[in-house]
């Protein structure tokens, strides 16, 4: 399967700074999404955007697509302890947008 | 809000025998479901696509004689990983798609396996 590709993979910062996470991957999309997975539990779905959208917002989650680089990134801001977790891209090519090619994941830790 | 529900939430089995794992969608029907591989620290791996009422489709590299899916009605999917190894110790999580427009996917909580 084609996996595409985040940076970093690992992300270490203080309460109330804001974390940048990429995501580039290598195939067209319909969609691409961001989930949040805690240590050994399931995934939580973040944020959805379409190939036709290039920025969504959502509270303190801002995530942006350049389908011309194939590449996105997801803005954490105000970060809080409580969002140590990690973070995966996934990217879904039918319109049913339901069959889901994840990135590597970015290992988020938010230190108080 | 819909659920997707996984039993076990973990297992420990010895090598050699078979283990079943369930996927279930508690408050809606789900024709299609989805199982994933996610080793320790790496990403999550499609293994297969479960379609209610008829063969499942797998990914390339997955053995379907070892991973057995079966989704025999529209809220459940089952995962039985036959014969198995330490080699197949992982966390199983599988989803469901939800019927919002954006589509919405429902992740179960995951199963985690050891074989000894």
């Amino acid at each position: 399967s084609q996996q595409g590709e985040e940076d970093p993979q690992a992300l270490s910062i203080q309460e109330g700074e804001n974390a940048t996470m990429n995501c580039s991957y290598k195939t067209s999309i319909n969609n691409l999404q961001w989930y949040r997975q805690n240590s050994g539990r399931g995934l939580v779905h973040l944020i959805l955007i379409r190939s036709n959208e290039r920025e969504k917002h959502s509270g303190r989650l801002r995530v942006t697509l350049d389908t011309s680089k194939k590449s996105s990134s997801l803005l954490i801001t105000a970060s809080r302890a409580a969002d140590t977790a990690s973070y995966f891209c996934a990217t879904a090519k039918e319109t049913s947008g339901s069959r889901l090619t994840f990135g590597e994941g970015t290992q988020l830790t938010v230190n108080p | 809000g819909a659920v997707v529900s996984q039993h076990p939430s973990w297992v420990i089995c010895k090598s050699g025998t078979s283990v079943k794992i369930e996927c279930r969608s508690l408050d809606f029907q789900a024709t299609t479901m989805f199982w994933y591989r996610q080793f320790p620290k790496q990403s999550l791996m499609l293994m297969a696509t479960s379609n209610e009422g008829s063969k499942a489709t797998y990914e390339q590299g997955v053995e379907k004689d070892k991973f057995l899916i079966n989704h025999a009605s529209l809220t459940l999917s089952t995962l039985t990983v036959t014969s198995a190894h330490p080699e197949d110790s992982s966390f199983y999580i599988c989803s469901a798609p939800g019927h919002e427009t954006p589509n919405t996917i429902y992740f179960g909580e995951g199963s985690w396996l050891t074989v000894v």
